[in-house]
C-alpha cells in the first residue's frame, strides 16, 4: 500500500473550515484514500473515503487532486468536538475480505475557541 | 444499539501473567481485528479474522493469541511472552463483501492494559 505523509499537528479556530492535507505521491490506480479520526482515548471513527472524485458526506468533504498524489479533508465548520487525531490511509480496493488498514501517526488537529 | 463492546476498559496485570481481552460485536460483521496503540503512536495490527475458525497474523503477532469460535466474538490473549504489553488495545470489525454495505472499520472503545 502507498505511504502517506501528514503534518504532525494543526490548529484551527472554532467555526472556521479545517483543511487537513495528505500526500500520497506513490498511490496506484486501484488504491482508495480513507480518512479516520480518533478522539482522545477512544477508538478511531470512519469519516470518508474516495478513489478519484471529490466526496462529501454529513461529516466532511474529501478533495483529491487530479493526479491523485494528494488530498485534503475539509471540516467545513469546525467545532471543539472535532479536536482529534486525523489519519489519512491509502488502501487497495476492489477485493473481498478483511480491510487491513495501516494507521500512521496522523495529524493532531486542535480546534481553538 | 449495534456496536462493538470491549472489556475490561482498564486492566492491571503482574509480569508473567496471561490476560484475555474481550471483544464482542452485534453488527453481523464477518471480519474482526485487534490493534495495539502506544502513546503518541499510530495503530499496529496484531491479528485479524475474516471468518469463523480462521485468523491471520498481523504485523506484531508475537506474544499474542486469538480465537474465533463465534462470529460475534474475537478475544485476544496477551501472553507472558509479550515483552512490553502495556498499551491501549483496540478491537474493530467490518463487512468483507465487494458489494453491499460499506467496508469501513468500526472500533470499540478500547482496553488499556498496564503491567505492574
Amino acid at each position: 500500500d502507498a505511504k502517506t505523509t501528514q503534518p504532525p499537528s494543526m490548529d484551527c479556530a472554532e467555526g472556521r473550515a479545517a483543511n487537513l492535507p495528505c500526500n500520497h505521491s506513490t498511490i496506484s490506480g486501484n488504491e482508495y484514500v480513507y480518512w479516520y479520526r480518533q478522539i482522545h482515548s477512544q477508538g478511531p471513527q470512519y469519516i470518508i473515503h474516495g478513489l478519484k472524485n471529490n466526496e462529501t458526506n454529513e461529516m466532511a468533504s474529501l478533495i483529491i487532486t487530479e493526479d491523485r498524489k494528494s488530498s485534503t479533508l475539509i471540516l467545513p465548520h469546525a467545532t471543539l468536538r472535532d479536536t482529534a487525531v486525523y489519519y489519512c490511509i491509502v488502501r487497495v480496493g476492489g477485493f473481498q475480505g478483511a480491510q487491513k488498514l495501516v494507521f500512521g501517526q496522523g495529524t493532531r488537529l486542535t480546534i481553538n475557541p | 444499539d449495534g456496536g462493538i463492546t470491549q472489556s475490561p476498559k482498564y486492566l492491571f496485570r503482574k509480569e508473567g501473567q496471561n490476560v484475555t481481552l474481550s471483544c464482542e460485536q452485534n453488527l453481523n460483521h464477518d471480519a474482526m481485528y485487534w490493534y495495539r496503540q502506544d502513546p503518541g503512536q499510530g495503530l499496529r495490527l496484531i491479528y485479524y479474522s475474516q471468518i469463523v475458525n480462521d485468523f491471520q497474523k498481523g504485523d506484531i503477532a508475537e506474544g499474542y493469541s486469538v480465537s474465533r469460535e463465534k462470529k460475534e466474538s474475537f478475544p485476544l490473549t496477551v501472553t507472558s511472552a509479550q515483552k512490553n504489553p502495556t498499551a491501549f488495545y483496540l478491537c474493530a470489525s467490518s463487512h468483507t463483501g465487494l458489494a453491499g454495505p460499506s467496508r469501513e472499520l468500526f472500533f470499540g472503545e478500547g482496553s488499556r492494559l498496564t503491567v505492574l
